[in-house]
This record gives structure tokens, C-alpha cells and sequence, in this order.
């Protein structure tokens, strides 16, 4: 199975910030990456496929980058709406897997 | 727009099974792959298999093989998830999510999860 390690596993941030998460995969996944973001009591949400599309809807200030292992996922001058947990996802082969997690709290 | 509504939340004794529901509406239900995945409190999410509404094909994680089932009713728009020999590590909540229109393996939209308690 292709392991996804995030980091950091939290970062407080103030509103206004950039905020840079990375994802490494334990293996070479080409640009099969997604990135979700999760609401307390909320379904994640798709922001970025193929490691750098943005989903329709998903505000420019979410970007992604990187291919192969290692993979960014940045918020360029971060919102109050934007305080949630992101998630990388592999769908490079089966078993999809995820990484932990990275929780964006306010600073 | 697309959207997936599942069943309510279910308790359930060590040993025993559970069956979720998934009913599409607002696109061809038989024109994509409806995955399942669980997340307990506090951890990231678990891919569980998918299954093809059109064919009825399915694929499983390794972890789940024997103990998962994944069908569909094309006349209903619905897919199920069903998970047998319930033990405590199985509590956590439980998401259908279709695969996106754009080509690969990710997922939009999700359902809003179905939270499995169990519990002696």
C-alpha cells in the first residue's frame, strides 16, 4: 500500500497568512493527488486534482504542486472560512489512501 | 446538482452487521463509480472498495475482503455498503462519495456520512 505522510499535523495561522502543506507519498505516484478540505462535521470537500487543478468553485487562493513523491498544497493569504483540516489523497493505485490530516487553526 | 443522501446513524452490538445506504440524484447514476469510505473520530479517512452502478462490479481493500459487500439498485438510484462481524474498531462514521467527472479516482461530491456506533 502507498503511505501519505502530511505535515505539519497542525499549523496556527493568523487570517491573512500563507499556509504551506506538504504530502509525501512512500512511492512514486506521478500527479495522482488530491487534496480535500474538512469542516468539523462535515464530508471533505475537493480542492485540487491531478496535484494541481483547482475544482470548480474552489477560490485561486488554494493552489497544488509537486509530482512523483512529493506534493504542496498552499493557501496563498488564508480566510476566516478557510480554518478546517486538509487531506491528501492517492489514487495513483488501489488501495486509495489518504494522509492524517493537517489542522489549520487560528492563530 | 449531484448529491448523495444516506441512511441514518446505526447502533450495533459487537458480531453483528450494518447496511448503509447511498441514493444519487441530479446526474446518470449508472454513469459512475461509487466509492466508500470510513473515518473514525480524530483520524483521517479509510478507503473501503467501490462498486460500478452500471455493472455491479466491486473492488475491496485487502483489510475488508470477507467482511464488506457492496451492491446497487439501478431502479432506485441507490447504492449500499454492508459490513459484517461488527467489532469496536468498526465505530466511525461512514461516507458514499462519487467519483468526480474529471478522470481519476477522486471524489465529489460526498454524502453527508453515516455515523456506526459499536457497542455491547
Amino acid at each position: 500500500d502507498i503511505q501519505m505522510t502530511q505535515s505539519p499535523s497542525s499549523v496556527s495561522a493568523s487570517v491573512g497568512d500563507r499556509v504551506i502543506i506538504t504530502c509525501r507519498a512512500s512511492q512514486d505516484i506521478s500527479n495522482w493527488l488530491a487534496w480535500y478540505q474538512q469542516k468539523p462535521g462535515k464530508a471533505p470537500k475537493l480542492l485540487i486534482y491531478s496535484a494541481s487543478s483547482l475544482q470548480s468553485g474552489v477560490p485561486s487562493r488554494f493552489s497544488g504542486s509537486g509530482s512523483g513523491t512529493d506534493f504542496t498544497l498552499t493557501i496563498s493569504s488564508l480566510q476566516p472560512e478557510d480554518f478546517a483540516v486538509y487531506f491528501c489523497q492517492q489514487a495513483s493505485s488501489f488501495p486509495l489512501t489518504f494522509g492524517g490530516g493537517t489542522k489549520v487553526e487560528i492563530k | 446538482q449531484a448529491q448523495l443522501v444516506q441512511s441514518g446513524a446505526e447502533v450495533r452490538k459487537p458480531g453483528a452487521s450494518v447496511k448503509v445506504s447511498c441514493r444519487a440524484s441530479g446526474y446518470s447514476f449508472t454513469s459512475y463509480d461509487i466509492h466508500w469510505v470510513r473515518q473514525a473520530t480524530g483520524q483521517g479517512p479509510e478507503w473501503m472498495g467501490w462498486v460500478n452502478p452500471s455493472s455491479g462490479g466491486t473492488g475491496y481493500a485487502q483489510r475488508f475482503q470477507g467482511r464488506v459487500t457492496m451492491t446497487r439498485n439501478i431502479s432506485i438510484s441507490t447504492a449500499y455498503m454492508e459490513l459484517s462481524s461488527l467489532t469496536s474498531e468498526d465505530t466511525a462514521v461512514y461516507y458514499c462519495a462519487r467519483v468526480s467527472i474529471v478522470a481519476g479516482d477522486w471524489f465529489d461530491p460526498w454524502g453527508l456520512g453515516t455515523p456506526v456506533t459499536v457497542s455491547p
